[in-house]
Order: C-alpha cells, then sequence, then structure tokens
C-alpha cells in the first residue's frame, strides 16, 4: 500500500494478556518508530529500528513491553502481562533515513486502539 | 530531553478567519519541527515543516515560522474552513546526538465555525 498500515485497529484484551501488534511501513523506509498516544495527548516515543537494527527504546515504559523488526520492513510490537494503564492507541511511523543532520518526515499509520480490561 | 509546550489547548474561530497556534521548545539542539493535523480516529498526518536554518515557511493557506532565538514557532492557518477542524499537534526533533525521537506538545483541539 502507498500509507503506513497497522493491524489490528481495535484490540481488546482482558489485564494478564499478552497482545501483539503489527505495523507495515511505507516500502523502502527504513526508519520505523512506535508511539503511545494517551486520550486527548500528544503521541509519545516508544521506540526506533533503522532496518533490523533497535536503535533508541528509551521510550519503553516497562520490560512487559517489546518491539522487534528481524527482515528490516514489517515490525511487531508487543505487551506481556497487559495492565489497564497500558489501555491507548499504538501508532506506527516510518521515514527514509535522511542524514544526521537533515531530517525526513515521520508518516504515521492510524493505530490501534487497545482497551485493556 | 526536549520539553515542547503548545497554546492554546482549544481554539475556536469562524470560517475564513485566521487560527495560529504557538509551541515553545526547550532543547536549542532541536532543527526540526513538523506540523501534524489529526482527525479522530485516524493518525497524525504531516501538514507542514520546518528546519532550524529556515525562518518561514509557506504552502498555500498554512505558515510557520521559527524563531530560534526564543525557541518558538508557530502555525498560522489563513482562510479557515471547516474541514480545517481537527487537533495539530507541534513537534522537535534533536538529531545531533543518538537521539532520533520526536517530542510532541500536547495538542490544539481547532473548531472552525460555519
Amino acid at each position: 500500500g502507498a500509507g503506513v498500515s497497522q493491524s489490528p485497529r481495535y484490540k481488546v484484551a482482558k489485564r494478564g494478556q499478552d497482545v501483539a501488534l503489527r505495523c507495515d511501513p511505507i516500502s523502502g523506509h527504513v526508519s520505523l518508530f512506535w508511539y503511545q498516544q494517551a486520550l486527548g495527548q500528544g503521541p509519545e516515543f516508544l521506540t526506533y529500528f533503522q532496518n533490523e537494527a533497535q536503535l533508541d527504546k528509551s521510550g519503553l515504559p516497562s520490560d512487559r513491553f517489546f518491539a522487534e523488526r528481524p527482515e528490516g520492513s514489517v515490525s511487531t510490537l508487543k505487551i506481556q502481562r497487559t495492565q489497564q494503564e497500558d489501555s491507548a492507541v499504538y501508532l506506527c511511523a516510518s521515514s527514509s533515513p535522511g542524514t544526521s543532520y537533515s531530517n525526513q518526515p515521520q508518516h504515521f499509520g492510524d493505530g490501534t486502539r487497545l482497551s485493556i480490561l | 530531553g526536549e520539553n515542547v509546550e503548545q497554546h492554546p489547548s482549544t481554539l475556536s474561530v469562524q470560517e475564513g478567519d485566521s487560527a495560529v497556534i504557538k509551541c515553545t521548545y526547550s532543547d536549542s539542539a532541536s532543527n526540526y519541527f513538523p506540523w501534524y493535523k489529526q482527525e479522530l480516529g485516524k493518525g497524525p498526518q504531516l501538514i507542514i515543516d520546518i528546519r532550524s536554518n529556515v525562518g518561514e515557511k509557506k504552502d498555500q493557506r498554512i505558515a510557520v515560522t521559527l524563531n530560534k532565538t526564543a525557541k518558538h514557532f508557530s502555525l498560522h492557518i489563513t482562510e479557515t474552513q471547516p474541514e480545517d477542524s481537527a487537533v495539530y499537534f507541534c513537534a522537535a526533533w534533536d538529531s545531533s546526538g543518538s537521539a532520533r525521537q520526536l517530542t510532541f506538545g500536547s495538542g490544539t483541539q481547532l473548531t472552525v465555525l460555519p
């Protein structure tokens, strides 16, 4: 597709269950980002990949959160033993690499709305 | 780390009037400032961006200004239309170090009244 695709669009899970969220970036984009957006707030950075390498995971809130991008394309964000405070929209964005001085725009998917009961 | 503050949190204007949203940032190393529009149930959509070597950028009815000295930047929308109604986010990016992340403001709910 032409844009960033995320699935599922909605996910409901019971507290304590594990969930997996998928992101298909724009074809050819080597940089991929995950963000968490709480209701009424701006997106907050979780983690960043360049190709298959996870270069920054400083935003992951706990060790229950894990992200991977094994072949440098599709990425999965996994949350283990979910808790109610994990309820949020999880956004994925991708961009061309750019240089260290010049950044390329990040293009977002429509997100996965996660509700933990 | 970077901190971005955005004002106002809500803004109502009459159709045809102008709207201005302002943001400040804390990290003087930040050098890229995008603006996103987010409609209900959708992801943020990039509408305009500006880099630190430019003071102003325009794209039809949308313009962004940057004051590096004061560390603030603003979004200007002229001749507003009902379809401009959405939540707008500013963001700042610092690529000078190892960080590779955008820091977002808290958003402005813009309502254009017909």
